[in-house]
């Protein structure tokens, strides 16, 4: 069974730093791209950030390039989002999602809150 | 970067009816990367359609979609107490994927 574990949320200051982790398991990592997906408080969904399957090609949305850094261990099945600089329309819960292949995302995890308050 | 406009922005449907959802883009969308979603209150996203039409692994065949270029429509042909969530549309290309801003579909 695929299983996305997403750990790392919480309450952080504006300004300040936040790392979110994703343990994957049920599949072989490495085969697959990996991306990130939020959702702000009643609001629809939001591409965040994307990795190819060797890490070595990562991508961007434009509400967070130069703030965000994602990356993976495909020895450890994990993926890592390092948020910077964090905003208060950065609040959300942060999916980490499965690429499928097909430009789409075929699994989800349930999601960790972040929320940017001072 | 494409836009995705969803309409209608929510639905009023009793059970049993057919609901048919629009996802228009701001230009040419492949059509092996428009997918379509359903999130009900609480949940994390779940794949419905992908490559336009194709059903993803265990969604029933009263789901379908269709679509080419610029619009793109998900039929759901006979309503069922579950089915009442929200839907978007999302696509991808160079690069960059976009979401829809979703539909509601409600229980009138």
């Amino acid at each position: 069974e695929v299983q996305l574990l997403e750990s790392g949320g919480g309450l952080v200051q504006p300004g300040r730093s936040l790392r979110l982790s994703c343990a994957a398991s049920g599949f072989s990592f490495s085969n697959y791209g990996m991306s990130w997906v939020r959702q702000a408080p009643g609001k629809g969904l939001e591409w965040v950030s994307g990795i190819g399957r060797s890490g070595g090609r990562t991508y961007y949305g434009d509400s967070v390039k130069g703030r965000f850094t994602i990356s993976r261990d495909n020895s450890k099945d994990t993926l890592d989002l390092q948020m910077n600089s964090l905003r208060a329309d950065d609040t959300a819960v942060y999916y980490c999602v499965r690429n499928r292949g097909g430009g789409n995302f075929d699994y989800w995890g349930q999601g960790t809150l972040v929320t940017v308050s001072s | 970067e494409i836009v995705l406009t969803q309409s209608p922005g929510t639905l009023s449907l009793s059970p049993g009816e057919r609901a048919t959802l629009s996802c228009r883009a701001s230009q040419s969308v492949t059509s092996s990367y428009l997918a379509w979603y359903q999130q009900k209150p609480g949940q994390a996203p779940r794949l419905l359609i992908y490559d336009a039409s194709s059903r993803a692994t265990g969604i029933p065949d009263r789901f379908s979609g269709s679509g080419s270029g610029t619009d793109f429509t998900l039929t759901i042909t006979r309503l069922e107490p579950e089915d009442f969530a929200v839907y978007y549309c999302q696509q991808y290309g160079n690069s960059q994927w976009t979401f829809g801003q979703g539909t509601k579909v409600e229980i009138k």
